[in-house]
């Protein structure tokens, strides 16, 4: 079956740093790739996503790669800032009678400090 | 943008009794919504797929008869947690799709404590 798997977290930076968030997935066929963010007290919210191998999703100065060869979709951004401290869920939508249907990651708390 | 409404946001009840949770796309239409279940600490795990006018699709070790789905409007989704007990204590969240594009949107969730 289809599955994707998260590093482990929490992950806690300074404002400024560097931010990978890792992210690989088992699935048959083609699926698209998404990262939803989910910030305190809110609903999930969708961050980017790519629907095809070497699609970069970006959005808000995340992005991530859907690199068919590794079977990951890596989250990345350059300088975090405290209003990033959210938890990041990576996920698949897999085709046919699955489609429309999210398979998530177990999460990945981010903590940015000032 | 889309907004997606869950009510209540949290609920006690007493082991034995049944729960009801709204879902609402508040300015779009929903032909098919979701219903996933958190645990602390863990993924959401899809329990069923909602489509309006017709029977929900339940996931492989998911209760139909415990988890009652009915969709019965393009903006509303109704989850009752029948003959509830502590272990069905979790987190309910749902996510409804836009029919104009497929997009999906979630709502804030459902904390359900069970005593």
């Amino acid at each position: 079956g289809n599955s994707v798997t998260q590093m482990e977290g929490p992950v806690t930076l300074s404002e400024e740093a560097f931010l990978t968030i890792n992210c690989t997935y088992t699935a048959t066929g083609y699926p698209s790739l998404f990262w939803y963010v989910q910030y305190p007290g809110e609903g999930l919210q969708l961050l980017l996503k790519a629907t095809k191998a070497d699609d970069k999703g970006s959005n808000k100065g995340f992005e991530a790669t859907y690199r068919k060869e590794t079977t990951s979709f890596h989250l990345e951004k350059g300088s975090v800032q405290v209003s990033d401290s959210a938890v990041y869920f990576c996920a698949l939508s897999a085709g046919g009678t699955s489609y429309g249907k999210l398979t998530f990651g177990q999460g990945t708390i981010l903590t940015v400090h000032p | 943008g889309a907004v997606v409404s869950q009510h209540p946001s949290w609920v006690i009840c007493k082991s034995g009794t049944s729960v009801k949770i709204e879902c609402r796309s508040l300015d779009f239409q929903a032909t098919t919504m979701f219903w996933y279940r958190q645990f602390p600490k863990q993924s959401l795990m899809l329990m069923a797929t909602s489509n309006e006018g017709s029977k929900a699709t339940y996931e492989q070790g998911v209760e139909k008869d415990k988890f009652l789905i009915n969709h019965a409007s393009l903006t509303l989704s109704t989850l009752t947690v029948t003959s509830a007990h502590p272990e069905d204590s979790s987190f309910y969240i749902c996510s409804a799709r836009d029919s104009s594009h497929y997009e999906q949107y979630f709502g804030p969730g459902t904390r359900l404590t069970v005593t």
